[in-house]
């Protein structure tokens, strides 16, 4: 089965630059997509087909995919954006999320 | 606008089964794929399947073949979500999500929006 990797947890500084990291085998050949979770809330797509933002989210939010790593890069971090952040791919018709990374904001 | 509305919380003992449903609006219902994901406590969002609600055909993913059966009712725009043989560890919040326009490639699409999910609880 194919695998995505992401940090469990980032810090960040209200105002600073936030990076969520996913890995996984050739990911670079793939689309990722992004998902923005937080308690109690349906997830939200922040970043689709590796680097385009859905109409409503911020211009902080960004996306880049290349060899076995996509980056979401959160530039100018604002205390709402503290959540639980997911990466997903697709490997054979079968939908794949890295296991989330917590984004503290403090 | 496009909304993705699911049924009530539900509590199972285990070795029941649990159906869950997620009624569509504002868009065509035959034009979009359907998923279904679920979250249980602690743990990371986990695809479950795929529907196309035009033809009735499924994708489920490995772990659940067997277990789950998706199916769609086009005359009320909803589709439903049925798990078998429950255990506790099927205890979890279960979402519906639209995926692309069919007959596009679905590896190319990303799940906007998600229902409000349902909770499921599955304790003797």
């Amino acid at each position: 089965s194919y695998d995505l990797t992401q940090p469990p947890s980032v810090s960040v500084s209200p105002g600073q630059t936030a990076s969520i990291t996913c890995s996984g085998d050739k990911l670079g050949n793939k689309y990722t997509f992004w998902y923005q979770k937080k308690p109690g809330q349906s997830p939200v797509v922040v970043i689709y087909q590796d680097n385009k933002r859905p109409s409503g989210i911020p211009e902080r939010f960004s996306g880049s995919n290349s060899g076995t790593t996509a980056t979401l890069t959160i530039s100018g971090t604002q205390i709402m954006d503290e959540a639980d952040y997911y990466c997903q791919a697709w490997d054979s018709s079968t939908a794949v999320f890295g296991g989330g990374t917590k984004l503290t904001v403090l | 606008q496009v909304q993705l509305v699911q049924s009530g919380a539900e509590v199972k003992k285990p070795g029941a089964s649990v159906k869950v449903s997620c009624k569509a609006s504002g868009y065509t219902f035959t034009n979009y794929y359907i998923h279904w994901v679920r979250q249980a406590p602690g743990q990371g969002l986990e695809w479950m399947g795929i529907i196309n609600p035009s033809g009735g055909s499924t994708n489920y993913a490995q772990k659940f073949q067997g277990r789950v059966t998706m199916t769609r009712d086009t005359s009320t725009n909803t589709i439903s979500m049925e798990l078998s043989s429950l255990r506790s560890e099927d205890t979890a919040v279960y979402y519906c999500s639209r995926g692309g326009l069919i007959p596009r490639l679905e590896t190319n699409s990303w799940f906007d929006p998600w229902g409000q999910g349902t909770l499921v609880t599955v304790s003797s």
